[in-house]
């Protein structure tokens, strides 16, 4: 069965440093790899996903990652950290045979000043 | 707005009642997924429908059950509800490839 594991449910970084968010899949099968951001009494938006292309991938507002199968790990990167980055994010996998997403936890990302 | 329409946005009920909670795929998406986001829980995949049809199912309760209507649109209905029942609720569509939006949600709150 497919699982996902974010290390540390809260992460805090100061505006300008660099974000790492980390997230580990466990699948017997090449994965669907996602993120997702929630804002505060938002739904989830999606930041960015892998489907077995270029394992870097782009996403929005400047966040990126990078595939590691030897890993197994997703982990989500952002240069420069900016106040309005401050939310929930989701690591998720999805098995290539159905279309639903197995979340991790969440990390809640604070920005400080 | 990611086109994935959710009514109603919030809805407080009593325990024993039931409530049905709506949603409305993006325009083309013939998948419709239904999460339940609880505190306790994190989130949680409930249950999947394609074209009508129920495609997958995950962690939902006897006491719940969905359907998705020839115009796609679908229902989530929550019965005996009980005060652990109180979580928000998204549905999410996609029209495949892996491409899943999801709706702003519904907060339920069993008084």
């Amino acid at each position: 069965a497919q699982s996902v594991t974010q290390l540390g449910s809260h992460v805090s970084v100061s505006e300008g440093a660099l974000v790492l968010l980390r997230c580990n899949y466990s699948s017997s099968v090449p994965p669907y790899l996602f993120w997702y951001v929630q804002y505060p009494n938002q739904g989830l938006q999606l930041l960015l996903k892998y489907t077995s292309a270029a394992t870097l991938v782009k996403g929005i507002n400047g966040f990126e990652a990078e595939f590691k199968k030897s890993e197994t790990s997703f982990h989500l990167t952002k240069p420069s950290a900016h106040m309005s980055d401050a939310a929930e994010y989701f690591c998720a996998v999805s098995p290539r045979s159905q279309g639903n997403l197995i979340f991790g936890k969440g990390t809640k990302l604070s920005v400080k000043p | 707005d990611s086109g994935v329409t959710q009514t109603p946005k919030h809805l407080i009920t009593a325990t024993g009642q039931r409530v049905t909670l709506r949603c409305s795929p993006r325009s083309g998406d013939l998948s419709v997924y239904w999460y339940q986001q609880s505190l306790d829980q994190g989130l949680q995949f409930l249950i999947q429908y394609y074209n009508g049809e129920e495609r997958a199912k995950g962690n939902i309760l006897e006491r719940f059950s969905a359907q998705q209507f020839p115009d796609l649109h679908s229902e989530l209905n929550l019965s005996s509800l009980e005060l652990g029942d109180s979580a928000l609720y998204f549905c999410a569509s996609s029209g495949g490839q892996g491409w899943i939006t999801f709706g702003s949600g519904t907060r339920l709150t069993v008084v």
